[in-house]
């Protein structure tokens, strides 16, 4: 079975401040790798996601995440965060051989102060 | 592209009554997967699609739920006799059948079982 933890409920930063966002995934196989946001009363939308290859992924708004195998880690970074950033961050994983049946972590609150 | 559309956005209903929601994904893909979201919590997964066919159903849908997807195109997700724990985001997504094909979720249906 496969679980994901974000290690952060809440994450206050100011505006233009650097951010990380940290992810650890528990899984007895192979795994791919995702962070999705949300804004509040809209679905999902993909950032980024880890399939193979280097493990420094970049994605949308600024956005990038790097796997760490060996630490189990998918953490999520931005240099210069904005107040557009306010959101729910979700990171989540995959088994590469079923179909994309997503294991969510319970989300982490990014609040941008100004 | 217009996305993946679901409909109603909000639903307020009484314990014990019937509900029905549907998901209209993007055209091109043929697997179609319904998620829940409760306050607080990461998206679960509760079952999918790929094209007609209902290839997988999570253990979290009991048999008060149904979902179809008659024609492999849109598809609904029933729920009798609903109860207040029902209350949650209800998510749709949709995805090309390749395991690392993204999914595109839509802005889910929120459920408020009275």
């Amino acid at each position: 079975a496969q679980s994901v933890t974000q290690l952060d409920s809440q994450v206050p930063v100011f505006e233009e401040a650097p951010v990380e966002l940290r992810c650890n995934y528990s899984s007895s196989v192979s795994v791919y790798l995702f962070w999705y946001v949300q804004y509040p009363n809209q679905g999902l939308q993909l950032l980024l996601k880890y399939l193979s290859g280097s493990t420094l992924v970049k994605g949308i708004n600024g956005f990038e995440a790097e796997f760490n195998k060996s630490q189990t880690s998918f953490h999520l970074r931005k240099p210069s965060v904005h107040i557009s950033d306010t959101a729910e961050y979700f990171c989540a994983v995959s088994d590469p051989e079923g179909a994309q049946k997503l294991v969510f972590g319970q989300g982490t609150r990014l609040t941008i102060n100004p | 592209d217009t996305g993946v559309s679901q409909d109603p956005r909000h639903k307020i209903t009484k314990r014990g009554q019937n509900v029905t929601f549907r998901c209209d994904p993007i055209s091109e893909h043929n697997r179609l997967y319904w998620y829940r979201q409760t306050l607080g919590q990461g998206p679960e997964f509760l079952t999918y699609f790929q094209n007609e066919a209902q290839l997988e159903k999570s253990r979290l849908l009991s048999d008060r739920f149904s979902a179809e997807r008659p024609k492999g195109s849109f598809s609904t997700l029933e729920i009798q006799r609903t109860e207040q724990g029902d209350s949650a985001m209800y998510l749709c997504a949709s995805s090309f059948s390749g395991n690392n094909s993204p999914l595109h979720f839509g802005n889910g249906t929120r459920l408020t079982v009275t």
